[in-house]
């Protein structure tokens, strides 16, 4: 069945220092990528997503490149703030199925 | 423009009592779903809803759980009786019927469940 593994947190960066959280998946077909970010006593909000093979999404200064070669997703940020400091959540839908598959979420700290 | 309702926000009981909770979709939204968060087991899909209609409750985890889905704008996570392994942050979301997989889903802010 379809799964995602994601870097294991938690993780700790101080203030502009460079992000890449790693995403791989293993699914049938051609799945559509998603990362979520859930801050606390929050739930998950949608950060950005890519649909086919070498899409590149992004928001909010995050980026993600679909690499279906690698089957990866990794998350990656030039410069982080303290108010990025959330859980990150890689993701996957593919099929017809509309349920997500999840990573188990990565915990970022950002120190100023 | 409103965002998935849920309530209430925090529940706090005793064993063997039974707690519903709710949520309100994004209106014209056509998929509903309910999860469980935990430490232990991260993010788990308990049910899904298409146009009110339970289409997959494999993730239900025991006959104490149950889901209804009464109209478009309206469902329900029961647990009857409840227990203290039942604690954890319970969300809700909501999708459009867009063509193929690619539709986010939008989440609730979720209800933190406690069972004492």
């Amino acid at each position: 069945g379809d799964s995602v593994t994601q870097m294991e947190g938690p993780v700790t960066l101080s203030e502009e220092a460079f992000l890449t959280i790693n995403c791989t998946y293993t699914a049938t077909g051609y799945p559509s990528l998603f990362w979520y970010v859930q801050y606390p006593g929050e739930g998950l909000q949608l950060l950005l997503k890519a649909t086919k093979a070498d899409d590149k999404g992004s928001n909010k200064g995050f980026e993600a490149t679909y690499r279906k070669e690698t089957t990866s997703f990794h998350l990656e940020k030039g410069s982080v703030q303290v108010s990025d400091s959330a859980v990150y959540f890689c993701a996957l839908s593919s099929g017809s199925a509309r349920q997500l598959t999840f990573g188990s979420g990565t915990q970022l700290t950002v120190l100023p | 423009d409103a965002g998935v309702i849920q309530s209430p926000r925090h529940e706090v009981t005793e064993m063997g009592q039974e707690v519903t909770l709710r949520c309100k979709p994004i209106s014209g939204h056509d998929y509903l779903f309910w999860y469980r968060q935990t430490m232990m087991r991260g993010l788990e899909l308990l049910i899904y809803f298409n146009n009110n209609v339970p289409i997959d409750d494999s993730g239900m985890p025991e006959d104490r759980f149950s889901a209804k889905m009464p109209n478009a704008s309206f469902s329900t996570l029961k647990i009857q009786p409840s227990e203290p392994r039942d604690s954890a942050v319970y969300f809700c979301a909501s999708s459009s019927a867009g063509p193929g997989h690619n539709q986010p889903q939008h989440f609730g802010d979720g209800t933190r469940l406690s069972i004492l």
